[in-house]
């Protein structure tokens, strides 16, 4: 069976500051992994994912995730926040099939402080 | 390519009402998905379709939900006797296969339907 858990519903840095977002997951096959971001009122834009291959993967908006199969955790970083970042952040993870029936965690609510 | 549509994006209803969404997924995406998301949560699987063929659905689809996606484009889902904590956002979402191995590793999401049951 497949979950995610996101360390911290909620996550504030200055504008400039290094962004870590926390995510472990469990899987039973070989997981893909994913992060979303949505805005208020939004459905979710892709930011990265993980299939097979490279273990560290760049998303947009400068994101990038690394893949830690000893430590089941996929943790979203970002060198320098923007005021623009601010949004709810979701992992998500799926079975080794592709992007069917995913997991997500409860999400953290990134805040950017001017 | 205006990407997932999903309407309406927000429905009042009363308790006991029926109600029915409707996603058109991107242009020749396959898969279609439907998921759910109440406040302060992340969103949760409900079903999800292989062009017409609904393949597999969560124990969340309650007798009361159904969907479809009878011609392997568009899907509506629907939710009889509608209940307070059926409100929430209705999430639709389409992914094609693509890549070297033809898999479907990205789910393209909608802005969701936001139901409000009272």
């Amino acid at each position: 069976a497949q979950s995610v858990t996101q360390l911290g519903s909620h996550v504030s840095v200055s504008e400039g500051a290094l962004v870590l977002l926390r995510c472990n997951y469990s899987s039973s096959v070989p997981p893909y992994l994913f992060w979303y971001v949505q805005y208020p009122n939004q459905g979710l834009q892709l930011l990265l994912k993980y299939t097979t291959g490279a273990t560290l993967v760049k998303g947009i908006n400068g994101f990038e995730a690394e893949f830690k199969k000893s430590e089941t955790s996929f943790h979203l970083t970002k060198p320098s926040a923007h005021m623009s970042d601010a949004a709810e952040y979701f992992c998500a993870v799926s079975g080794k099939t592709g992007a069917n029936n995913l997991f997500f965690g409860t999400g953290t609510r990134l805040t950017v402080i001017p | 390519d205006t990407g997932v549509s999903q309407n309406p994006r927000h429905k009042i209803t009363k308790r006991g009402q029926n109600v029915t969404f409707r996603c058109d997924p991107i242009s020749e995406h396959n898969r279609l998905y439907w998921y759910r998301q109440t406040l302060g949560q992340g969103p949760e699987f409900l079903t999800y379709f292989q062009n017409e063929a609904q393949l597999e659905k969560s124990r969340l689809l309650s007798d009361r939900f159904s969907a479809e996606r009878p011609k392997g484009s568009f899907s509506t889902l629907e939710i009889q006797r509608t209940e307070q904590g059926d409100s929430a956002m209705y999430l639709c979402a389409s992914s094609h296969k693509t890549g070297p191995n033809r898999m479907n590793t990205e789910a393209f999401f909608g802005q969701g339907t936001r139901l409000t049951v009272v």
